[in-house]
């Protein structure tokens, strides 16, 4: 059962252009989340999708910023006429259901190893 | 809305010393805690998680941590650290409830360990 996969793992973007980051979670996981780490500064929530719904975007800017988990294939997280202040890690995590539900109330979130965004 | 503090953004330890990192969070119901750690150039792994029961859980590595509920924190412990513990380390919470809710994190705590 292959982890969490985040693709590219690094992205370059000139400002301006767009970004597509890419995020597969495991294998049976309905659950995804993203974050983003700026340098030297936590994790911060962004928006949390389950196949085909948006759960909780308040993390998300308002403009740019949009994210989608459709029924068949990854969860995508883009980023549209980037800047040079949307310069970060970005991580994916995913879960099969809510963290503490579900069978046996034991149930986390995996993390991917996260995609390098630059933009010059 | 909850939230999380971690208090020290910094901590130098040497080998062996023991090691106590403080998390409180703020929420008034009940709520799922973990501890994360990232090593340098990596993901995040879970360290430990408490979803209920035992306040003091076990996790990798030789973590532990206590949830205490009227202090609303849940600080890691480690009796005796070595080098291969330096990390960033994360407290994370998310609220527990039949509907989905988003784990949010703290601002993190940089561990560095002097040989």
């Amino acid at each position: 059962n292959a982890g969490v996969m985040q693709n590219p793992r690094h992205l370059v973007r000139r400002r301006g252009q767009e970004a597509r980051l890419r995020c597969s979670p495991m294998k049976g996981h309905s659950h995804v989340y993203w974050y983003r780490q700026l340098p030297e500064e936590g994790l911060k929530f962004m928006v949390y999708l389950q196949k085909e719904n948006i759960i909780d975007e308040s993390g998300m800017p308002k403009e740019r910023f949009s994210a989608e988990f459709p029924k068949e294939g990854p969860s995508i997280l883009r980023i549209q006429q980037v800047v040079r202040g949307d310069s970060a890690a970005y991580f994916c995590a995913s879960s099969p259901s809510p963290p503490g539900t579900g069978v046996g109330l034991n149930t986390e979130a995996f993390f991917g190893q996260g995609t390098r965004l630059t933009v010059v | 809305a909850q939230s999380v503090s971690q208090h020290n953004h910094h901590v130098i330890l040497s080998e062996a010393a023991s090691l106590e990192l403080g998390c409180n969070y703020s929420y008034g119901g009940t709520v799922n805690l973990f501890w994360y750690v990232q090593y340098p150039g990596q993901h995040l792994q879970l360290l430990l998680k408490y979803f209920s029961g035992d306040p003091l859980v076990k996790g990798i590595k030789g973590f532990e941590a206590e949830f205490i509920k009227s202090k609303f924190s849940f600080n890691l412990r480690k009796p005796s650290v070595q080098w291969s513990d330096t990390a960033e380390y994360f407290c994370a919470v998310n609220a527990r409830s039949s509907s989905a809710s988003k784990i949010i994190f703290g601002s993190g705590t940089r561990l560095s360990i002097r040989p």
